[in-house]
C-alpha cells in the first residue's frame, strides 16, 4: 500500500524568502501526484498536479514541484512567498482501488506553512 | 457552480446518537469519497465509491456505514457515536484518474 511522508509539520518562513516542503511517497509505480492547500476553516483546493509528461508543474500563484521517480519524491517550491501563502499544504498520492480502474487518494500527514513578515 | 456540497457545517453529538452526513456533487462524477481530518494525521480515507451501488471500505471504516443510491449523493452514517469520531469530515468527487474536489467540511464533535 502507498504511503506518504511529508518531512516537515510546520516551516515558519519570513515574506519573500524562498520555501521548499518536502514530500516522499512509498511505491514506484505509476502514480499520479497532488499539492493541495487548505486555508483556515476550509475545504482542500487543489495547488497543482502531475499526472504525466514534464516532470516540473506549476501553479498559478508561483508555486512549482518536481516529480522525482527515482527518489520518489514531489516536493514544493516557491522563489518568494507572499503572507497570504500561510496555510496547510498536503501532499497525496494515488492507489489503484479494489474496485479497478479508479484511483483512491493517499495523504500526508500536512505541512503548516507561516508566512511571517 | 456548486461542486460538491456538505451538510450540516458543524454538528454536536451525544455519545450513542447517530446521525448522516450528507454530500452531493452536481459534476457528474462516478468517483466520490469521505476522509476524515485529524491534527497530525493529515486525511483518511473512509469509504469511497465508484459509482451508484458500489462502495468499499477506506482505512478507517468502523463506525461509519455508506450507500450511493444515485451519483449525485454519497451520505455517511455513524451509527452510535464516540467521543473517537470527533473530527472534521471532508466529501470528495473525482473523475476517473483526474483531481479530487472537496467539499467544505463538516466539523463533529462528540461529547
Amino acid at each position: 500500500a502507498q504511503s506518504v511522508t511529508q518531512l516537515d509539520s510546520q516551516v515558519p518562513v519570513f515574506e519573500e524568502a524562498p520555501v521548499e516542503l518536502r514530500c516522499n511517497y512509498s511505491s514506484s509505480v505509476s502514480v499520479y501526484l497532488f499539492w493541495y492547500v487548505q486555508y483556515p476553516n476550509q475545504g482542500l483546493q487543489l495547488l497543482l498536479k502531475y499526472l504525466s509528461g514534464s516532470t516540473l508543474v506549476k501553479s498559478i500563484n508561483g508555486f512549482e514541484a518536481e516529480f522525482n521517480k527515482s527518489q520518489t519524491s514531489f516536493h514544493l517550491r516557491k522563489p518568494s512567498v507572499h503572507i497570504s501563502d500561510t496555510a496547510e499544504y498536503f501532499c497525496a498520492v494515488t492507489e489503484l482501488t479494489r474496485l479497478g480502474g479508479y484511483n483512491k487518494l493517499i495523504f500526508g500527514a500536512g505541512t503548516r506553512l507561516a508566512v511571517h513578515p | 457552480n456548486a461542486g460538491v456540497t456538505q451538510t450540516p457545517k458543524f454538528q454536536v453529538l451525544k455519545t450513542g446518537q447517530s446521525m448522516t452526513l450528507q454530500c452531493a456533487q452536481d459534476m457528474n462524477h462516478e468517483y466520490m469519497s469521505w476522509y476524515r481530518q485529524d491534527p497530525g494525521m493529515g486525511l483518511r480515507l473512509i469509504h469511497y465509491s465508484v459509482g451508484a451501488g458500489i462502495t468499499d471500505q477506506g482505512e478507517v471504516p468502523n463506525g461509519y456505514n455508506v450507500s450511493r443510491s444515485t451519483t449525485e449523493d454519497f451520505p455517511l452514517r455513524l451509527l452510535s457515536a464516540a467521543p473517537s469520531q470527533t473530527s472534521v469530515y471532508f466529501c470528495a468527487s473525482s473523475p476517473q484518474g483526474g483531481e479530487a474536489f472537496f467539499g467544505q467540511g463538516t466539523r463533529l464533535t462528540v461529547v
